[in-house]
């Protein structure tokens, strides 16, 4: 069981580069989530997903895109990459039934981003 | 708006001392409460949650007590090991929140000594 898959590990861009961190999860998860982590800081939310074909912004969307044409995978594009976007990305899924915040989290191992 | 507070690190103890690691918290109604422990290279994982009031959680020796009189869910562990040593984070999921979005604090870091 993979549980929540995130590629690359590492990657290192150039001012105006774009790229796409690829995210997959194989327990049939309907929620999916990116989250970006700086040094010392919590985590914050990006994009969030609740099923195939819904995205939502989260408390720092600017910068970034996502889509969620499946179940399995949801993808953040960054188009025109910038030194404020150096940071550790992590993907998340869980399972929502009721709107009941007690569904845990499963995150991936996170990918670190330079942006130079 | 929704906000967690934990104390500052880096944390450092040596093996078998007494931790405690305050977590406080700001929310809108009644949030669920959760530890998540990020170790060296890899992503967050539950380590314990409290979903009500007075409602304890606990794993692997740790344990947390949701005090909403004092909106705090401090982690608390007897006997640290060197394989405790990660960063952990608070974090509160508020039932109002679309998405069931998490609001974490900003993460100790705790380093055990032999």
């Amino acid at each position: 069981n993979a549980g929540v898959t995130q590629t690359p590990k590492f990657r290192i861009l150039k001012i105006g580069q774009s790229m796409t961190l690829q995210c997959t999860q194989d327990m049939n998860h309907n929620y999916m989530y990116w989250y970006r982590q700086d040094p010392g800081m919590g985590l914050k939310l990006i994009y969030y997903s609740v099923g195939a074909g819904i995205t939502d912004k989260g408390e720092v969307p600017n910068g970034y895109n996502v889509s969620r044409s499946t179940t399995e995978d949801f993808p953040l594009r960054l188009e025109l990459a910038a030194p404020s976007q150096t940071s550790v990305y992590f993907c998340a899924s869980s399972y929502i039934q009721q709107r009941r915040g007690n569904s845990p989290l499963h995150f991936g191992n996170g990918t670190r981003l330079t942006v130079t | 708006g929704n906000s967690v507070t934990q104390m500052e690190g880096p944390v450092t103890l040596s093996e078998e001392a007494f931790l405690t690691i305050n977590c406080t918290y700001t929310a809108t109604g009644y949030p669920s409460l959760f530890w998540y422990v990020q170790y060296p290279g890899e992503g967050l994982q539950l380590l314990l949650k409290a979903t009500k009031a007075d409602d304890k959680g606990s794993n692997k020796g740790f344990e947390a007590t949701y005090r909403k009189e004092t909106t705090s869910f401090h982690l608390e562990k007897g006997s640290v090991q060197v394989s405790d040593s990660a960063v952990y984070f608070c974090a509160l999921s508020d039932v109002n929140n679309a998405g069931n979005m998490l609001t974490f604090g900003g993460g100790t870091r705790l380093m055990v000594k032999p």
